[in-house]
C-alpha cells in the first residue's frame, strides 16, 4: 500500500478482556515497530522486528503484551487481560530496514480500555 | 521510558514569525529526526540528520544536528496556519540491536495566530 495501514482506528474494550491490533506496513519494507503514546507524551517504543523475527522487545511493558509478524509483512499487536493502563494510542512504523531508518508511521489505534 | 528534553512545550505565534525548538539528551545519538503530528494521526517525517553539526533544510524548515550529538534544534521560518501541530524530535542510536529504536520527545505545540 501507499503507507503504514493500522486496524482498527479506534478500539474500545472491557477491563481483563483480549485484543489484537493490526499493521500493515509500506510494501517492501523490512523494519517494523511498534510504539505506544499516551495523551502529552511522544511515542515510546515497544517493539520491533527485522522481516518476521522480534530483534529487539524491550519496550513491551510485561508479559501480557506480545506481537507477531510471521510471513514478515503484516504484524500484529496483541494484549491479554487488558488494564485501565493499557489506554494509550498505538502506533505502528515502518523502514526500509539496512542503513535507511528512515521510519513511515500509521495513523495509529486508539486503545480505550473501560 | 526515556524520553528527551524537548522545549518549549509549547508557543503561540503569529503567523510570519520564525519558530525555533529544540531537543536535549543525556545519550549520544547517532541520527536526529523531527516529525510532526496533527490530531488522529501518526507523526510524519519533515527532516532527518545523520552527521553531527549537519545543518539541513527542507522548505521552510531547517533542522541541525548538534558537535555533542547530544541535541539538535528545529527552525521554521515565516510561520504558515497549516503550521499548526505538535512536533516531535526522536534520536536514534547506532545501527546495532536495540539501538534501532527511535526516543522520542515530550513533544512542542505550536499554535499559529492569523
Amino acid at each position: 500500500g501507499a503507507g503504514v495501514s493500522q486496524t482498527p482506528s479506534n478500539k474500545v474494550t472491557e477491563k481483563g478482556k483480549y485484543v489484537e491490533l493490526r499493521c500493515d506496513p509500506i510494501s517492501g519494507h523490512t523494519a517494523l515497530y511498534w510504539y505506544r503514546q499516551s495523551l502529552g507524551q511522544g511515542p515510546e517504543f515497544l517493539i520491533y522486528f527485522q522481516g518476521t523475527g522480534a530483534a529487539d522487545d524491550s519496550g513491551l511493558p510485561n508479559d501480557r503484551f506480545f506481537a507477531v509478524r510471521p510471513e514478515g509483512s503484516v504484524s500484529t499487536l496483541k494484549i491479554q487481560r487488558t488494564e485501565r493502563g493499557d489506554s494509550a494510542v498505538y502506533l505502528c512504523a515502518s523502514s526500509p530496514g539496512g542503513a535507511n531508518t528512515e521510519a513511515f508511521f500509521g495513523q495509529g489505534t486508539r486503545l480505550t480500555v473501560v | 521510558g526515556q524520553q528527551l528534553n524537548q522545549s518549549p512545550q509549547s508557543m503561540f505565534i503569529q503567523e510570519g514569525e520564525d519558530v525555533s525548538m529544540n531537543c536535549t539528551s543525556s545519550s549520544i545519538f547517532n541520527t536526529w529526526l523531527w516529525y510532526k503530528q496533527e490530531p488522529g494521526e501518526g507523526p510524519v517525517l519533515l527532516i532527518a540528520l545523520y552527521k553531527a553539526g549537519e545543518l539541513t533544510s527542507n522548505g521552510r524548515l531547517t533542522a541541525q544536528f548538534g558537535i555533542t550529538r547530544k541535541d539538535s534544534f528545529l527552525n521554521i521560518s515565516a510561520s504558515i496556519p497549516s503550521d499548526v501541530g505538535i512536533y516531535f524530535c526522536a534520536g536514534q542510536g547506532f545501527l546495532s540491536g536495540s539501538a534501532r529504536q527511535l526516543t522520542f520527545g515530550s513533544g512542542t505545540q505550536l499554535t499559529v495566530l492569523p
